[in-house]
């Protein structure tokens, strides 16, 4: 069975500029959430979703947003990034309520 | 507020020894703990997890300890590999049908040969 895929894995933007970011999950999985790793902050919760719905939302401004799709892909997106937003964002997806698996993840660079 | 500490953001270890990653988390309503691995370049790597109603789970080469009076995770790794060297994170998972992990800072475990 196939893991979690993220595409792209590398991203250079500037500042201002938006971006998405798409995570299909393991087949059969419902289930989606995103983090963000930085060395400063380690690894935070950002949101979560089930069955096309936001479930959780972790401590993000509203530039952070999601979604999910019926196929249970989902794609989240930054609007007007910042410097601090340069990061690695990972998608784990999971058959809640059970072990969330990580996909490889987005490295973001903002300039 | 939630979060999940490591008591040691090190550990270095000849291969062949026993090593213990420890872990603290302060959130006593937490029913959910999972160790993850992660290597360089690479996303966490699921190894091994732990419901509240255990104190012990054993793995292939590894053991979770859960002491929930003290609030303590711990990680055994038998026999340590060069190919263990990594950074370990453990995190809790809060009651209430939420999937948000919390996750401790880590630990950086690295192997000689």
């Amino acid at each position: 069975k196939a893991g979690v895929t993220q595409t792209p894995r590398y991203l250079i933007k500037t500042r201002g500029q938006q971006v998405t970011l798409s995570c299909s999950p393991i087949s059969g999985h419902r289930s989606v959430s995103w983090y963000q790793q930085t060395p400063g902050q380690g690894l935070q919760f950002l949101f979560e979703y089930f069955s096309e719905t936001q479930r959780n939302k972790g401590n993000f401004p509203g530039r952070f947003s999601g979604r999910q799709f019926s196929n249970s892909r989902s794609e989240m997106n930054v609007s007007t990034l910042e410097l601090g937003d340069s990061a690695l964002y990972l998608c784990a997806s999971s058959f809640f309520p059970d072990t969330q698996y990580f996909g490889p993840g987005t490295r973001l660079t903002v300039l | 507020g939630e979060s999940v500490g490591l008591h040691l953001p090190t550990l270095s270890v000849q291969e062949g020894d026993n090593s213990i990653i420890n872990c603290a988390y302060s959130n006593s309503a937490s029913d959910y703990f999972i160790w993850y691995k992660q290597e360089s370049g690479k996303g966490p790597q699921f190894i091994i997890d732990i419901r509240s109603n255990m104190d012990k789970r054993q793995g292939q080469r590894v053991t979770v300890l859960l002491n929930k009076t003290v609030k303590h995770l711990s990680l055994q790794i038998a026999a340590t590999q060069p190919g263990d060297s990594a950074v370990y994170f453990c995190a809790e998972m809060p009651q209430g049908g939420s999937e948000k992990l919390v996750f401790g800072k880590g630990t950086k475990l690295t192997v000689n040969p």
